[in-house]
């Protein structure tokens, strides 16, 4: 059984440039959830899928940050034109959610740590 | 405004004893609660989820959830070193959206 895995674990980057991250969630989850966490803070909601829709997107989340699921399979988090700001370990989650299994806890991935330069 | 409060701590407490961490939470609507503990540097692990009025004991964690104050609760006994990380309180309110803490970080002294 595996666990919800991201690639890279580690992105350090000069500020300006674009990085993209990916997340392959439990096979059986449909949905899909991305945080951001700063040091000494609780996760903070990005955005979240449900197959391959893109059902909420955070009012805090700038335009410069897309998110997509193509095949309501793995995700990808893409930002452009970083900013020092968005330096933070960015984690996906995911779950099951259906019918009498919409209260199920979302499996959180290692993470993706980017450090903007 | 912060949906969902938790003390930052550091709570110390010595090998053996019951470490208490409490949650306040402002959406009276929510149905769902989660306690994730997360090692430095690591991704917040599932210990517990409670989804109703009173206790629900898993080993040596309990959690207790009181809707009608909107407070849920953790409490490990027989404190481990290993038990050393910070734990995170998630509510899912009643959209369905999880909201999280900021943590509290419990320190268990040998």
């Amino acid at each position: 059984d595996t666990g919800v895995s991201q690639d890279p674990r580690h992105k350090i980057t000069k500020r300006g440039q674009n990085v993209t991250f990916r997340c392959d969630p439990i096979s059986e989850h449909n949905r899909l959830y991305w945080y951001r966490q700063t040091l000494g803070q609780g996760p903070e909601f990005l955005t979240y899928f449900q197959n391959e829709a893109q059902l909420e997107k955070s009012r805090l989340l700038s335009d410069r940050f897309s998110a997509e699921r193509p095949k309501g399979s793995f995700s990808t988090l893409e930002i452009q034109r970083t900013e020092q700001g968005d330096s933070a370990m960015y984690l996906c989650a995911s779950s099951l959610a259906s019918g009498i299994y919409s209260n199920q806890p979302q499996h959180f991935g290692d993470g993706t740590r980017l450090s903007i330069l | 405004q912060k949906e969902v409060e938790q003390n930052s701590g550091p709570l110390s407490v010595p090998e053996g004893a019951i470490a208490s961490l409490n949650c306040t939470y402002s959406d009276r609507g929510s149905q769902s609660f989660f306690w994730y503990r997360q090692y430095s540097g690591k991704s917040p692990e599932l210990i517990m989820s409670i989804y109703s009025n009173g206790d629900k004991e898993d080993g040596r964690f309990t959690a207790q959830l009181n809707k009608a104050s909107q407070y849920v609760s953790l409490l490990i006994r027989d404190s481990q070193p290993s038990d050393s990380a910070t734990y995170l309180c998630a509510v899912r309110d009643n959209n369905n959206d999880m909201r999280f803490g900021a943590g509290t970080r419990l320190t268990v002294k040998p």
